[in-house]
């Protein structure tokens, strides 16, 4: 199995800043995957990144709002810009079993309130 | 992607078996289910997946009918550390790229 981390774990950040949630892996992958869990809600995907190319956003999601970065095989960030209330959840990463596409690992998630 | 429907939320008490049902009406041939566990304030884990009858891992089962249209996820003897949100998942390794797409989830709250 994978081990992953977030950092940071939990923030609260003022409307109209930005912050940047990193995900760190024990092991190299392939693809990685952003979500967001509103409180009480169930997971949404945001966006898949995979390392040298660009992220693949899912509808209601844009590149500005929030930004991904893939520098390497272990590591991920995903900004999330321009705060509004609106914009506390949970954050999570995740990282595909290495031979089985539809069994992920999860980080422990980064929850973020905005005032 | 095939919609998954379950119920909101269970009740149970420690000791007893635990069975929750996923409705797929429209699963496809290459889809498979897969179930995962999230405990508050910690992301999902991966619970156990199949395809078709039955699997059993150290954890539950999973009992899948002839026609697929529904799986069943089966805890046994459940204890207060069961309490959690269990997801049902319909996916196909071909076509999603790996993504998983979540539903509502069953919230179990198993009592003293």
């Amino acid at each position: 199995s994978a081990v992953i981390s977030q950092k940071p774990s939990r923030d609260i950040c003022q409307r109209g800043t930005s912050l940047t949630i990193q995900c760190q892996v024990d092991s190299q992958v392939t693809m990685m995957f952003w979500y967001r869990q509103q409180p009480g809600q169930s997971l949404t995907l945001i966006a898949t990144a995979n390392q040298g190319s660009e992220a693949t956003y899912e509808s209601g999601f844009v590149i500005d709002k929030f930004p991904i970065s893939r520098p390497n095989l272990t590591f991920s960030t995903l900004t999330v810009s321009n705060l509004s209330p609106e914009d506390s959840s949970i954050y999570l990463c995740s990282v595909e079993h290495f031979n089985n596409r539809l069994k992920q690992f999860f980080g422990p998630g980064t929850r973020l309130t905005v005032l | 992607l095939a919609k998954t429907t379950q119920p909101i939320s269970m009740d149970s008490y420690e000791g007893q078996e635990v069975n929750i049902t996923c409705s797929h009406n429209n699963i496809a041939t290459n889809d498979y289910i897969t179930w995962y566990q999230q405990f508050p304030s910690q992301g999902p884990r991966f619970i156990i997946q199949g395809y078709k009858t039955k699997v059993t891992n150290e954890v539950a089962s999973l009992f899948i009918p002839a026609d697929r249209k529904s799986s069943t996820l089966s805890l046994p003897r459940v204890s207060l550390s069961d309490t959690a949100v269990y997801y049902c998942l319909v996916q196909s390794p071909d076509n999603q790229g790996g993504k998983l797409i979540f539903g509502q989830g069953t919230e179990l709250s198993v009592k003293p």
